[in-house]
């Protein structure tokens, strides 16, 4: 079975403190794509960052990284220098062929000042 | 680039009826994929069409069908309403062609059942 895990539901950091939201996914397939969202209140999906199953490096956008580990089949999202504007739910999501898609349960972070 | 547009925004209907909702991809992207997302089951995968035929589906009853037109645009018909309905309907677009490229989200219909 295909699947995405996000063990924590929520997640507090202090503003300008680094945080990482983990995430594990299942699959045997060889070829996949790894994704992280955020949802704000508001409720649209925002496209964070991407990592090829392939890909020897990890992604960076910005104050974002994801840390890729193939063999522990673990796709952690780090955010640095946390910013209030950063609270929001956090979804990882795996792609496979066909481009179907399986989001997590997703992680609930907030930022104190 | 005009994003991802979902039509209406809210939505108040009472058990029984029907309702269509609406998705207007980005331009040139050719998959369009639906979801409902509830606080109590999170989000789920409804189906995925790309260049007007359903290639992905998910495990939710047939009284949740699509369809896409030639323009990629698409749209999502619940029939006989019920009250586990209520959700934010999520619209993503990609485009398609290739594996693993980021869907792009709309804001999304809150659908309210009655």
């Amino acid at each position: 079975a295909q699947k995405i895990t996000q063990t924590q539901p929520g997640m507090f950091v202090q503003e300008k403190e680094a945080v990482t939201l983990d995430c594990t996914y299942d699959t045997s397939d060889p070829s996949y794509g790894l994704f992280w969202y955020k949802q704000p209140s508001s409720g649209e999906m925002i496209f964070l960052i991407y990592q090829g199953s392939y890909d020897q490096q990890n992604a960076t956008e910005g104050r974002y990284s994801l840390n890729f580990q193939k063999a522990r089949k673990s796709a952690n999202l780090v955010i640095s220098a946390s910013q209030l504007g950063d609270s929001a739910m956090y979804f990882c999501a795996m792609s496979l062929n066909f481009n179907k898609f399986y989001f997590g349960s997703g992680t609930k972070l907030n930022v104190k000042p | 680039k005009a994003g991802v547009t979902q039509t209406p925004r809210y939505l108040i209907k009472t058990r029984g009826q029907q309702v269509t909702l609406s998705c207007s991809p980005i331009s040139g992207h050719r998959s369009v994929s639906w979801y409902q997302q509830t606080p109590g089951q999170g989000l789920q995968f409804l189906f995925e069409y790309f260049s007007e035929t359903q290639r992905n589906k998910g495990n939710f009853p047939g009284r949740f069908s699509g369809r896409q037109f030639s323009n990629s645009r698409s749209e999502m018909n619940v029939s006989t309403l019920e009250l586990g309905d209520s959700a934010l309907y999520l619209c993503a677009s990609s485009l398609g062609g290739q594996a693993h490229q980021p869907q792009h989200f709309g804001d999304g219909t809150r659908l309210s059942i009655l």
